[in-house]
């Protein structure tokens, strides 16, 4: 089992503010990791998938860095919406099999 | 394309009852896979399945049965249902076998064992 750590576990943000988040994984033996939005009563959706040390990756306002070397991840919206309110997950996989984190809640204050 | 779709969307059952959870997907994806969503955990593995015929356990595997006969459905079987298997579960597909591909997830079938 591999400890997949997502902090902070929750997060009210005002609109147009801007914000990040963390995933932390075991840096040994790194294959991939994972993005994802998650809104209520819906299912997960792919954000990213990062692979190399030090790949940054952008998507609208939402942007992401990864560092395999110490092990950690970074999510980052810019300008926050009503609409980016969504729980964020990530996932590190290794070879066939994803190892999730149990995510930052978003809320985004009109 | 319908992407992967699950059913039925909510069950309830009785201990000690069998079912099956269908997972079907239209992207013609090579990988597809079982989740379990519980509060407070991240979503867990059960099953996977790298291509027709081929299976294999995840992280939760224990009171779950797969099966791939196909490369559209990817169904889950729980043999003898118990309250601990009360939980969301979500049945995601990826192309290619390499692992390196975003996952697309169903919509999910909610669970619950009396």
């Amino acid at each position: 089992i591999l400890n997949v750590e997502q902090s902070p576990q929750s997060l009210h943000v005002q609109e147009g503010d801007s914000t990040n988040f963390t995933c932390s994984f075991p840096s040994s033996n790194f294959y991939a990791l994972h993005w994802y939005r998650w809104e209520t009563a819906k299912s997960p959706e792919a954000l990213f998938v990062m692979t190399l040390n030090g790949d940054e990756k952008k998507k609208g306002r939402i942007s992401a860095t990864l560092n395999t070397k110490e092990g950690y991840s970074y999510l980052y919206i810019k300008g926050s919406q009503p609409e980016d309110s969504a729980t964020y997950l990530c996932a590190h996989q290794k070879s066939n099999q994803f190892y999730f984190g149990t995510g930052t809640s978003l809320t985004v204050i009109p | 394309n319908a992407g992967v779709t699950q059913t039925p969307k909510f069950q309830v059952l009785k201990t000690g009852q069998s079912m099956t959870l269908q997972c079907a997907q239209d992207m013609n994806h090579e990988y597809m896979s079982w989740y379990r969503q519980d509060p407070g955990m991240g979503l867990r593995l059960i099953h996977y399945s790298v291509g027709a015929g081929i299976t294999d356990q995840g992280e939760v595997p224990n009171g779950y049965n797969v099966s791939r006969s196909t490369t559209e459905d990817f169904p889950l079987r729980l043999e003898l249902a118990a309250p601990s298997q009360t939980s969301v579960y979500f049945c995601a597909s990826t192309k290619g076998t390499s692992g390196k591909n975003e996952q697309f997830f169903g919509p999910g079938t909610r669970l619950t064992v009396l």
